[in-house]
Formats: C-alpha cells, sequence, structure tokens
C-alpha cells in the first residue's frame, strides 16, 4: 500500500541553525501540507502546497518557513533560523485531491530537537 | 482557539465492548469530518470520515455519526480489540480551505 514517507525521523540542531526536512508524498497525490504537533499540544496545520505553489498557511508559517518541492517526488519544509519553540513533531501528508472529501494520508513523522 | 474539542482525555474499555469517541465543534462552516488513529512514534492514520450531508458512515467495526444540530459527532468501535489501543483524533475541514483543524485526542485502552 503506498504511503507516505519522511526523512529524517530524528533531527537535532542549535538554535539559529538551519533545518531542511524531507517527505516523499504518495506518488499520485497532488496535494500536499505540513503540521506539526509540539510535546503535549494539538496537531496543527502550517501550510498547504499545489501546483508548485503554497494555498494555504497558518499564523505559524512565518517568513523562517518556507516549502518547496524541488523535483516530482520531495516535498520539503525547510526552517531557515530554528528557535527552541519549533521543537516539536512534523507530519508531512498529502491527499489526492482538495474535493468535499479532503482525505490527507499522514507520513510516520520527523521528530525536531532544537537545543 | 477550540474550533475542535474532544473533552475525553482518555477513556478505558474491555475488549469486546463498544467504544465510543466524542467530538464537538464550534464552527458551523465545517462540512467535513474525520477521525484518525495515532500509534505512539508514528504518523495519524485515517480511519474513516463523513460529509455533512450524512449523519453515519460505517466501515466495518467503525461507525461515525454527526449530529449538526448539536456539533457533535462520535466515533463507535465494535467490539473493541486490543490493537485498538491508541489516541484518536477528530479532525474537521471547511470546503472553502484545505487545513485541517484538530482536537487535542483521545487516548483508548482497550482492556483484556
Amino acid at each position: 500500500e503506498p504511503e507516505v514517507t519522511q526523512t529524517p525521523s530524528h533531527q537535532v540542531t542549535q538554535m539559529g541553525q538551519e533545518v531542511i526536512l524531507r517527505c516523499v508524498p504518495i506518488s499520485n497525490h497532488l496535494y500536499f501540507y505540513w503540521y506539526r504537533q509540539i510535546l503535549g499540544q494539538k496537531v496543527e496545520f502550517l501550510v498547504s502546497f499545489y501546483n508548485n505553489e503554497i494555498s494555504e498557511k497558518s499564523e505559524i508559517f512565518d517568513d523562517q518557513f518556507s516549502v518547496e518541492r524541488p523535483d516530482g517526488s520531495n516535498f520539503t519544509l525547510k526552517i531557515r533560523s530554528t528557535k527552541l519553540e519549533d521543537s516539536a513533531m512534523y507530519f508531512c501528508a498529502s491527499s489526492a485531491r482538495v474535493t468535499m472529501y479532503n482525505e490527507q494520508f499522514f507520513g510516520p513523522g520527523t521528530r525536531l530537537t532544537v537545543l | 482557539d477550540q474550533q475542535v474539542k474532544q473533552n475525553s482525555p482518555s477513556l478505558s474499555v474491555q475488549e469486546g465492548r463498544i467504544s465510543i469517541l466524542n467530538c464537538d465543534y464550534t464552527n458551523s462552516m465545517f462540512d467535513y469530518f474525520l477521525w484518525y488513529k495515532k500509534y505512539p512514534a508514528e504518523g495519524p492514520t485515517f480511519l474513516i470520515s463523513i460529509s455533512s450531508i450524512k449523519d453515519k458512515n460505517e466501515d466495518g467495526r467503525f461507525t461515525v455519526f454527526l449530529n449538526k444540530s448539536a456539533k457533535h459527532l462520535s466515533l463507535h468501535i465494535v467490539p473493541s480489540q486490543p490493537g485498538d489501543s491508541a489516541v484518536y483524533f477528530c479532525a474537521a475541514s471547511a470546503r472553502s480551505n484545505y487545513q485541517l483543524i484538530w482536537g487535542a485526542g483521545t487516548k483508548l485502552i482497550i482492556k483484556p
């Protein structure tokens, strides 16, 4: 069964450093998303991406964040200058379409730890 | 901002019995609701969904009920099995945007 994959599973970085989180969505999916979950808190939407551009982003997704689909398979989230509060699980998701049935499939997540 | 609320942090159910997980929402623009299951160290796994034009959707042991007037939905699992022990998240979306708004989750524990 096709699945969303994410690398790395765990990333440790120093505050102020740049990190890139990578995702390979399900191959025939067209819509891509990033969510995060700070320990003990709710899953929060960051951004959605379609047709090589951002469709929607939340207040969390400020200028420190960017997304890219550099080739036909990868979907990346970049944090330019990490802060302690960026420590969280980051989940990538994809869906085949956005219609009434917005079924999103999630990857296993990347645990980002900012020291 | 608590547009989607799961008021029970945890629920313990005997194996073989029915598990009922509840979710309330406040935003009347939501028209699609999903339940996800999550094991530790894994991403959320899609379980079942329901659109606002329906009041019930069933898939095997899982049934979701939607009461739009009460802005309430519930997930029924019957019979409950040990492998159902996980955190269950309710999520909602509106047709006008793409993002899923999540509840805080309910940890379901199935006792043997």
